[in-house]
């Protein structure tokens, strides 16, 4: 079976301020690991994907293999970034996408 | 990026009613299409997976019989909630894929509550 996990809910940071929103999974194969964000009012959209390794609006996400984890990281928030990010797996079975609970991100001024 | 479009967008009925919520990729050929649910502040729960021409693969504890799903053309998906029940009540999103492997994007979802 496939699970993610997010243990935040909500992640408030200051505007600058380093954020990193936690994503933990299970997968007995090889995953392909992805994050998703949803901005106020619009769709959920692809943010981005590990296989991909590179950095969409200075977030970036490393795989960890070990750990089974893939954490989401920007060093410094805009309060743009303001959103809800769901980290999401996809296993070998017709890549359905497993979710996490999701975390709401606030990023204050 | 490529557009899914999932119509209505919010929608309200009466218990016992059926309801038919589409969904249609407006600029590329959809091979297989999602459908998942979300109940307030929980994550999206996969209901099933539709591939064009072919019945639908219902996840676990999901009624194919309650959640009836066509996806008759590669632009086309629908889902119909079947003598709806107040707790059937919840927002539903549909995902389209090209290839197998590329990028799924998601419909803009459908609020449905049943009174």
């Amino acid at each position: 079976a496939q699970r993610v996990t997010q243990p935040e809910k909500l992640l408030s940071v200051f505007k600058g301020a380093p954020v990193e929103l936690k994503c933990n999974y299970s997968y007995s194969g090889s995953p392909e690991l992805f994050w998703y964000v949803q901005y106020s009012r619009q769709r959920l959209q692809l943010l981005l994907r590990h296989i991909s390794r590179e950095s969409i609006k200075g977030f970036t996400a490393d795989l960890n293999k070990g750990e089974t984890s893939f954490h989401l990281k920007k060093p410094f928030a805009q309060e743009e970034d303001s959103a809800m990010y769901y980290c999401a797996l996809s296993g070998n079975a017709g890549n359905m996408l497993t979710f996490g609970g999701g975390t709401r991100l606030m990023v204050k001024p | 990026g490529a557009v899914v479009s999932q119509h209505p967008s919010r929608v309200i009925c009466k218990s016992g009613t059926s309801v038919k919520i589409e969904c249609r990729s407006l600029d590329f050929q959809a091979t297989t299409m999602f459908w998942y649910r979300q109940f307030p502040k929980q994550s999206l729960m996969l209901m099933a997976t539709s591939n064009e021409g072919s019945k639908a693969t219902y996840e676990q504890g999901v009624e194919k019989d309650k959640f009836l799903i066509n996806h008759a053309s590669l632009t086309l998906s629908t889902l119909t909630v079947t003598s709806a029940h107040p707790e059937d009540s919840s927002f539903y999103i549909c995902s389209a894929q090209g290839r197998l492997g590329t990028e799924a994007f998601f419909g803009q979802g459908t609020r449905l509550t049943v009174v």
